[in-house]
């Protein structure tokens, strides 16, 4: 994959808000995803940007700078079945395939 | 509702076997991917074709081959299966309409090869 970085592990407390962030090289950037996968399960979209700036989906938000090849994913009022994995994806040009950073086990606790 | 399908949850094959894993889509994608998915090592992509009888390696193609003879259905083919491609393997397709803005793409639930 072409160098994208996510912390492999992270823990939050039930109620509270977590960012788990994602770092990529710039050259030849196209787009990014966001993933959520609970063990055992398909991977399924969560949000996209191309655009800098923040994207809002209820309880989830994703942010992007490109100069900075930087992406967080925002979660809020966290709940027990946020329990996941949670997978940045980049597409690069040219071409339609997303490359995929080793992802971020987020672990809610009570 | 998308869907993606695989044609086994759970396989177990023998060393030196040809496998074949089988995808198939309903939403009439030109695109479909094949990535395998170890612990430690995330999503790594493996072919993956834009259009029928189209192909393209991705980054880990050694000991793979892959077959897209109609629109929906896009197979994965290990030659020969050795004990280091145990692992998970995902099917994707996506959308390749630019009018849409993003690509997503839609996964299948997966297929835990095992090769004793």
């Amino acid at each position: 994959g072409q160098n994208i970085d996510q912390p492999t592990e992270m823990t939050a407390t039930e109620g509270a808000i977590v960012q788990i962030n994602c770092t990529y090289q710039t050259s030849g950037f196209n787009g990014l995803f966001w993933y959520q996968q609970h063990a055992g399960e398909a991977p399924t979209f969560l949000s996209y940007n191309v655009l800098d700036g923040l994207e809002e989906k209820g309880r989830f938000s994703s942010f992007l700078s490109r100069s900075k090849g930087y992406s967080y994913l925002l979660l809020k009022e966290l709940q027990m079945k946020d329990s996941a994995s949670y997978l940045c994806a980049v597409r690069f040009t040219p071409g339609y395939a997303l490359n995929f950073g080793k992802g971020t086990s987020l672990l809610v606790t009570p | 509702d998308v869907k993606v399908t695989q044609s086994s949850r759970y396989l177990v094959k023998r060393t030196g076997e040809k496998v074949f894993l089988e995808c198939v889509q309903d939403m009439d994608h030109e695109n479909m991917f094949w990535y395998r998915q170890d612990p430690g090592l995330g999503l790594r992509l493996i072919y993956f074709s834009y259009d029928v009888k189209m192909k393209e390696k991705g980054d880990i193609p050694e000991g793979y081959s892959v077959s897209r003879e109609k629109k929906e259905r896009f197979s994965l083919i290990l030659e020969s299966a050795s004990t280091n491609q145990t692992s998970m393997y995902l099917c994707a397709s996506s959308n390749k309409d630019r009018s849409l803005g993003y690509t997503e793409a839609f996964f299948g639930q997966g297929t835990r090869l095992t090769v004793v």
